[in-house]
Order: C-alpha cells, then sequence, then structure tokens
C-alpha cells in the first residue's frame, strides 16, 4: 500500500505565476487535510476536504489560495498569483474513512512539495 | 495563538542516553500525536495519545498526557544517532484538524 504521494516535490515559480501542488491520499483514504510549514516553524493546517467537499478551510488565506478534492484524482491545493512569501514546504496528509469519531484517526503524511518563489 | 509548544526547543545527547521532551497546549483535545521529521522530509507519525489516556508505549517510545495540565511528554530511551530529527506534538480536537507546536529539534551524538 503506497503511502501519501505528492507532486512536485520541488515546484519554482516566479512572482505572479500560477501553482499547483497535487496530493494522492493513501488507497482506502477519502479525507484529505493540506499544511503548510514556513522555515523553521511547525505546520499550520490549511484545509480540510473529503470527496468533492470542502470541510474546513478556516487556515486558508482568503485570496489565491483554492483546494478541491474530485471524485477523480488527486486532491490540489492551487496558488494563482504566487508571491515571495508564499514559499514554503506544503504537506499533505490523508486518513481513512471509518466509524466512530473522525478527529481520533490518525493523519499519514506526504513527503510534502518545497515551492520557491522567485 | 500556537496550541501545542514544545520544549526545550533544542535538545544533544548522547548516544545510548533517554531524550525526554515536553510540549504544552490550550484548549481541551480529543487526542495528541507526536510526529518526527527528518531535516527536509515529510513527517512520520509516531504515536497518538487519546485523550482518557495516560500513558502509551511504542517500542522505545514512551508518551505520558496529563489533561489536567494540559501538557504531554516524549520520552525516547537508548536513543540513536538515527533519532536526530524535529519533534513535534500536534494536538487534533473535534473538528480533525492538527494543530502544531514549533517542534524540538533533537541532536543524538554518536
Amino acid at each position: 500500500n503506497a503511502g501519501v504521494m505528492q507532486n512536485p516535490r520541488h515546484l519554482v515559480r516566479r512572482r505572479g505565476q500560477e501553482a499547483r501542488l497535487r496530493c494522492s491520499p493513501m488507497k482506502g483514504h477519502s479525507h484529505v487535510y493540506w499544511y503548510r510549514q514556513l522555515p523553521e516553524e511547525g505546520l499550520k493546517f490549511m484545509v480540510y476536504l473529503q470527496k468533492e467537499n470542502i470541510i474546513d478551510e478556516s487556515g486558508m488565506p482568503k485570496e489565491r489560495f483554492s483546494a478541491e478534492f474530485p471524485k477523480e484524482g488527486p486532491s490540489i491545493l492551487r496558488i494563482q498569483q504566487v508571491v515571495r512569501g508564499d514559499s514554503a514546504a506544503y504537506f499533505c496528509a490523508s486518513s481513512p474513512v471509518t466509524s466512530g469519531t473522525q478527529s481520533r484517526k490518525t493523519q499519514y503524511f506526504g513527503p510534502g512539495t518545497r515551492l520557491l518563489v522567485l | 495563538s500556537q496550541q501545542g509548544e514544545e520544549d526545550p526547543q533544542a535538545l544533544s545527547i548522547q548516544e545510548g542516553e533517554n531524550a525526554t521532551m515536553n510540549c504544552s497546549y490550550k484548549t481541551s483535545i480529543n487526542n495528541l500525536q507526536w510526529y518526527r521529521q527528518n531535516s527536509g522530509r515529510g513527517l512520520v507519525h509516531l504515536i497518538l495519545i487519546r485523550s482518557n489516556e495516560r500513558e502509551k508505549h511504542s517500542g522505545r517510545l514512551r508518551v505520558t498526557l496529563d489533561t489536567s495540565k494540559k501538557s504531554s511528554s516524549l520520552l525516547i530511551t537508548a536513543s540513536r544517532a538515527a533519532d536526530t530529527a524535529s519533534y513535534f506534538c500536534a494536538t487534533a480536537g473535534a473538528n480533525s484538524k492538527l494543530t502544531f507546536g514549533k517542534g524540538i529539534t533533537l541532536s543524538v551524538r554518536p
């Protein structure tokens, strides 16, 4: 069972370009979370999605950032008109659908996408 | 504000020694989790302790949770050079999202 896959692993963009980050959850997982890690800091929650639904986007910046998790295919985190402050490592995590309280379930993290904005 | 805050921020020990890392948090939680991150890599889940548990073991890891003090500790026994990494505690509330501390940098000298 492959782990959480993220691509690309490294992404370089110039200011004003768009960045698309992809996340394929573990097989059987239909809950996806995106986190951002700035240098020397811990991870900050951005958004929590289930298939075709955004459950919690309280950590997403109000502008330029969007996320989706379609019925088929990976989850996408999209950053429009990137700025230097968007440079960070973006991690995706997934957890399975099970009975019981979802919040007790372990999240498995991907290797991250390191975005550098020039 | 930061939910999980680890201390110390950095810890350097000799191989074979035990490493103790602490984490404090502010709000009520459903569970607390510890993760390890090697430099430039993703996070590896180490252990989860539920709010109704007080202690949990996994191999050389021992985690305690004191909900009255809103604190947790991670003990790594008989440390190895390969344990060198950053360690994060993360709390999960009712809405599933994890709130991470800034991490502890552990260096184990061979």
